[in-house]
């Protein structure tokens, strides 16, 4: 079985200073690990995804992200926010088969 | 663009009404989702389809109706709607979810 947690429900942070989006999840077999985003009244939007080779994965818009075997974590990162930065965030984790686990968003506040 | 449109954009319906949702993809793909996504609430996978084949049916009531005609094409028909049933309905693909999804822009339906 699989799973994830997104620890925060919201976020709030000022423009020009770093954003955490902080991601765990749960997987019986090695994950592909996911961020997706999305705007108000849009689709979902892939940032970046992790699939078991470089660690450190870099995304659209500068974000990037770190994934952690030992602390089953995933986090979303980036080191500026900008005003188009604000939005919902989605961390998805998927193992062998073709389903993916959604966690239940974060909402990203990007204050002037 | 994502390379999976949906269609319409925005839809309003009485409760007696018929009407449906439209999701197409030219990616090649051979997996095609439907999600609800509620205000406040976490993304709910609905239906799935393989090759053309459903393979999910996540509890979904019967006034939810999915069709596949082809790998490209997938219908969401709808019937004696209720107000709760309001909400963004999301339709995605992939060619294995160690890809990602590709979601379309979503069908915004209200019940009224």
């Amino acid at each position: 079985a699989q799973s994830v947690t997104q620890l925060d429900s919201h976020v709030s942070v000022s423009e020009g200073t770093p954003v955490l989006l902080r991601c765990n999840y749960s997987s019986s077999y090695s994950p592909s690990l996911f961020w997706y985003v999305q705007h108000p009244n849009k689709g979902l939007q892939l940032l970046l995804k992790y699939t078991s080779a470089a660690t450190l994965v870099k995304g659209i818009n500068g974000f990037e992200a770190e994934f952690k075997k030992s602390e089953t974590s995933f986090h979303l990162t980036k080191p500026s926010a900008h005003m188009s930065d604000a939005a919902e965030y989605f961390c998805v984790v998927s193992d062998r088969s073709n389903d993916m686990r959604f966690g239940a968003g974060t909402r990203l506040t990007v204050k002037p | 663009e994502t390379g999976v449109t949906q269609t319409p954009r925005h839809l309003v319906m009485g409760m007696t009404n018929k009407k449906s949702l439209k999701c197409e993809q030219h990616l090649g793909h051979n997996a095609m989702y439907w999600y609800k996504q509620s205000a406040k609430k976490p993304l709910e996978l609905m239906f799935v389809y393989n090759f053309k084949e459903q393979t999910e049916n996540n509890s979904v009531p019967s006034r939810f109706s999915p069709e596949c005609p082809n790998s490209s094409h997938l219908f969401l028909h709808l019937h004696t709607l209720q107000p709760e049933d309001s909400a963004l309905y999301l339709c995605a693909s992939t060619q294995g979810s160690y890809y990602g999804y590709t979601f379309g822009s979503g069908t915004r339906l209200t019940v009224v």
